[in-house]
């Protein structure tokens, strides 16, 4: 079984750093891009970028170029996104989320983590 | 970005009714198209991708149409444990986006 999960709910300050992971099992974890979404209290998603970690080929949505980084480490299978320097406007549920693709272009994402919720207050 | 459309936000229904969501994209995506449900305290799970193809594991109940710009979620036949947020997302285009979802509640 696909599985991917995601480390726990943390507090931090304005200004911390921060890496959350995405553990994963059940597949090959090189072949497959890992994709960050972060979901703002009572908000949608919004797609912040991927990792594709058979190259470390990663690309990430304009709105959050520059923000955050995502990582992987091949050997413990698992994905990462970090930030140096968190704001109040960081607090939200971030997924993280297999992307299974087509060789015709086709995409979805599957399975999701459980996602890990994210508070930074003063 | 690709702007998705749900409607409605939410809605109210009973145990056994016909349900429909509609997603509009503001440009051609073809059938680039994915719909995901998300419960409380949960992540999100894949139901229909490809416009109209059911997830593995995905009760028959749920069934998705269209192309292009106009998209559709059914469930047939609302049961208990449908009671979720649905949301389409397109992946036409990178940022993948997606709609602001639909609430759905039963009766």
């Amino acid at each position: 079984e696909v599985q991917l999960v995601q480390s726990g709910a943390v507090v931090k300050k304005p200004g911390d750093s921060l890496k959350i992971s995405c553990q994963t099992s059940g597949y090959n974890f090189a072949d497959f891009w890992i994709a960050w979404v972060r979901q703002m209290p009572g908000k949608g998603l919004e797609w912040m970028g991927i990792i594709y970690p058979g190259d470390s080929d990663t690309r990430y949505s304009p709105s959050f170029q520059g923000q955050v980084t995502i990582s992987a480490d091949n050997s413990l299978k698992t994905a990462y996104l970090q930030w140096s320097s968190l704001k109040a406007s960081d607090t939200a549920l971030y997924y993280c989320a297999r992307r299974v693709r087509y060789s015709s272009g086709w995409d979805w994402m599957d399975p999701w983590g459980q996602g890990t919720q994210v508070t930074v207050s003063s | 970005d690709i702007q998705m459309t749900q409607s409605p936000s939410s809605l109210s229904a009973s145990v056994g009714d016909r349900v429909t969501i509609t997603c509009r994209a503001s440009q051609n995506i073809g059938t680039y198209l994915n719909w995901y449900q998300q419960k409380p305290g949960k992540g999100p799970k894949l139901l229909i991708y490809v416009a109209s193809s059911l997830q593995s594991g995905v009760p028959s109940t749920f069934s998705g149409s269209g192309s292009g710009t106009d998209f559709t979620l059914t469930i047939s036949s609302l049961q208990p444990e449908d009671s979720a947020t649905y949301y389409c997302q397109q992946s036409h285009t990178t940022p993948p986006t997606f709609g602001g979802g639909t609430t759905v509640e039963i009766k």
